[in-house]
């Protein structure tokens, strides 16, 4: 079975700062694919960033990027110029290329940004 | 946008009772989750359906059951409800056919078993 490893239960940063959140995962898998998804106060989970692991590039959305180190079974989520709107609980999530959609979570940090 | 909708934001219910969490979506996907989510355990699968009339455990199914009797459609039920089912219900749904599709959850329901 996969598991997934959220090491920090929360986080805080300064408004314009940079974060970064980590996550682990255990899998004997070669193929799969992973996840950052984002959940604010209004409980509404929305995918920040996901990466494919037979890609070597690091996934970039925005101010949003990762590092996928596939042989430390490492996934970090990077914030770059943190703002206040991105206060919120962060998931980690691993997906098996033959699980279609079904994922397994992280336990979660919850990220404040303070100004 | 698509949009996953549950019926209730929070609901109370008492010990033994037959409770019902509905959750419908407007996007005509094939998959559909219920997940639950408690403070430091993250998220976990309790069913989930990739056809109506469909439906597969997930990790933690012990204590609930699911319908999918229409495709936009899918209801948690918890048969006897115990205090320790106290937690938030998370529904999600995803197209059927890629495998690295996103989730799209709907906002949840944070249910107190009393």
């Amino acid at each position: 079975a996969q598991t997934v490893t959220q090491s920090q239960p929360e986080m805080s940063v300064q408004e314009a700062e940079t974060v970064t959140l980590s996550c682990t995962y255990d899998t004997s898998e070669n193929n799969y694919y992973l996840f950052w998804y984002k959940q604010p106060p209004s409980r509404q989970m929305i995918l920040v960033i996901r990466q494919e692991a037979y890609k070597q590039q690091n996934a970039t959305e925005n101010r949003f990027s990762v590092n996928f180190q596939k042989a430390a079974k490492s996934f970090s989520l990077k914030i770059s110029d943190s703002q206040l709107g991105d206060t919120a609980m962060y998931f980690c999530a691993f997906g098996r290329v033959t699980s279609g959609s079904r994922l397994t979570f992280g336990e979660g940090t919850q990220l404040t940004v303070n100004p | 946008d698509v949009k996953v909708t549950q019926s209730s934001r929070y609901l109370v219910k008492r010990t033994g009772e037959k409770v019902f969490l509905e959750c419908v979506q407007d996007m005509d996907h094939e998959n559909m989750f219920w997940y639950r989510q408690d403070p430091g355990l993250g998220l976990r699968l309790i069913y989930f359906s990739y056809d109506v009339k469909m439906k597969e455990k997930g990790d933690i199914p012990e204590g609930y059951s699911v319908s999918r009797e229409k495709k936009e459609r899918f209801s948690l039920i918890l048969e006897s409800a115990s205090t320790n089912q106290t937690s938030m219900y998370l529904c999600a749904s995803s197209y059927g056919d890629r495998w690295n599709e996103k989730l799209f959850f709907g906002s949840g329901t944070q249910l107190s078993v009393l």
